[in-house]
């Protein structure tokens, strides 16, 4: 079946720069995900990209899609102590009717 | 303001007790979903729904049930609680492929 990738843990400094990346084996990925869940929480929709972008921002937030290579990464500019979470890549496509294949999770710490 | 709702969001409960876990969503969403989270926090989708009268089994095998009888409500439920039930279980719903909306989840001990 299709599957999600990402490495488990991550540790920068604030105010760094973070960069979390994700592979996918989906050739025919419609839609990318990058999904956050704090301690206690349910998973909140951060961002999504559409397969035929190469990049998105939105403010901190900047999402870059490499089809050709099937990777994902998601940086997080000037990181902050509440950015602390476990981050989600996951998509989704017509192979998979529709349902959202999730990656493992990347926990995201902040150090001082 | 939450879109989609979980009671109880903990339950601590006997085993052999029965148990229905509520998720309730307000957006006309015909798509919901149940996963299980381990404590290592991978997702596993264990029931899911296309539509009233609609369930299906997920990729991990489960002993609990769901039914939907309402569109937008989605309850799971377990006949007889084991401690292996232990998890953490958030309920999803969606209305087109711009992602999926959380509950907050329900943290469920079994003793």
């Amino acid at each position: 079946g299709e599957d999600v990738e990402q490495s488990l843990f991550l540790s920068v400094r604030e105010g760094d720069s973070s960069v979390i990346n994700c592979t996918y084996t989906d050739s025919s990925s419609t839609y990318l995900y990058w999904y956050k869940q704090e301690p206690g929480a349910g998973l909140q929709l951060l961002t999504y990209i559409f397969s035929n972008m190469d990049m998105k921002q939105d403010q901190r937030l900047t999402v870059l899609l490499n089809k050709k290579d099937k990777h994902l990464s998601l940086r997080i500019a000037d990181t902050q102590t509440g950015d602390s979470a476990i981050y989600f890549c996951a998509e989704s496509s017509f192979s998979s009717a529709s349902k959202i294949i999730f990656g493992s999770g990347t926990r995201l710490s902040i150090r001082p | 303001e939450a879109d989609i709702y979980q009671t109880p969001r903990y339950l601590v409960i006997g085993t052999g007790k029965k148990i229905t876990l509520e998720c309730s969503q307000t957006m006309g969403h015909d798509k919901m979903y149940w996963y299980q989270q381990d404590p290592g926090m991978e997702l596993h989708l264990i029931h899911y729904s296309y539509g009233v009268n609609s369930t299906e089994k997920g990729d991990l095998s489960s002993e609990s049930t769901v039914s939907r009888i309402r569109t937008e409500h989605f309850p799971l439920t377990l006949e007889s609680a084991r401690p292996s039930h232990t998890s953490q279980y958030l309920c999803a719903s969606s209305g087109s492929p711009d992602g999926y909306t959380f509950g907050s989840g329900t943290r469920l001990t079994v003793v």
